[in-house]
């Protein structure tokens, strides 16, 4: 496997279900980031583990639970969604330099997972 | 106000043509600006970026940065169908450890 891979590609899920969204980076890179790209809309920046630790939340209901146990995994635990929910769920990860704890510009996307929840 | 922002399209132009697209964007701190491309059923992927104001040419591709319009914009030349795809300009903030704050993309079709 190269670049960013997540899995599943597509899911359907109730409201009540409870399921997790998969990606992993082949890269080693030390950032990784979920963002939600919904129709018509920028692309929305959820959550950032830098070094391994959350560092941005920005927001997010807690029905979305984020989970980074090593450098090179994240998932994305979801339950009691809402229809407006429905969207493409992106990947990316990108190299953070220590000593400064910025980003290199370039972030590196996974192909996503389209989520539906009826 | 948005801070990066971008007409949706969809932009549809024939084979061969030169394609503009366009962001606007608020912070005149922003130094760095990307564009990202997505092709339907994929993530974005870097099509190239420049720093500051002026031009950047890559093959047919070029980017253009005007910081005192906050205007950025990426032209296509001698169009093709495999251009067709979802344009996004991205720009990093250094106060957010560049984070990359995206416009709505704009999709582009271009048909043979």
């Amino acid at each position: 496997e190269t670049g960013v891979t997540q899995t599943p590609r597509h899911l359907v899920m109730g409201m009540t279900n409870k399921k997790s969204l998969k990606c992993e980076q082949h890269l080693g890179h030390n950032a990784m980031y979920w963002y939600k790209q919904s129709a018509k809309k920028p692309l929305e920046l959820m959550f950032v583990y830098s070094l391994e630790e959350r560092v941005e939340n920005n927001s997010v209901p807690s029905r979305f639970s984020p989970e980074c146990p090593n450098s090179s995994h994240l998932f994305l635990h979801l339950h009691t969604l809402q229809p407006e929910d429905s969207a493409l769920y992106l990947c990316a990860s990108s190299q953070v330099y220590e000593a400064s704890g910025m980003s290199s510009y370039e972030q590196y996307f996974g192909p996503g997972t389209r989520l539906t929840v009826t | 106000q948005k801070e990066v922002e971008q007409d949706p399209g969809p932009l549809s132009v024939p084979e061969g043509a030169i394609v503009s697209l366009n962001c606007t964007y608020s912070n005149s701190a922003f130094q760095y600006f990307m564009w990202y491309r997505q092709y339907s059923r994929k993530g974005p992927e870097l099509l190239m970026y420049t720093y500051s104001s002026g031009n950047k040419e890559d093959g047919r591709f070029t980017a253009q940065v005007d910081k005192s319009s906050k205007y950025i914009s990426l032209f296509i030349r001698d169009s093709q169908p495999s251009d067709s795809a979802t344009y996004l300009c991205a720009i990093p903030s250094r106060d957010a450890g560049n984070m990359l704050t995206f416009g709505g993309g704009t999709r582009l079709m271009v048909k043979p």
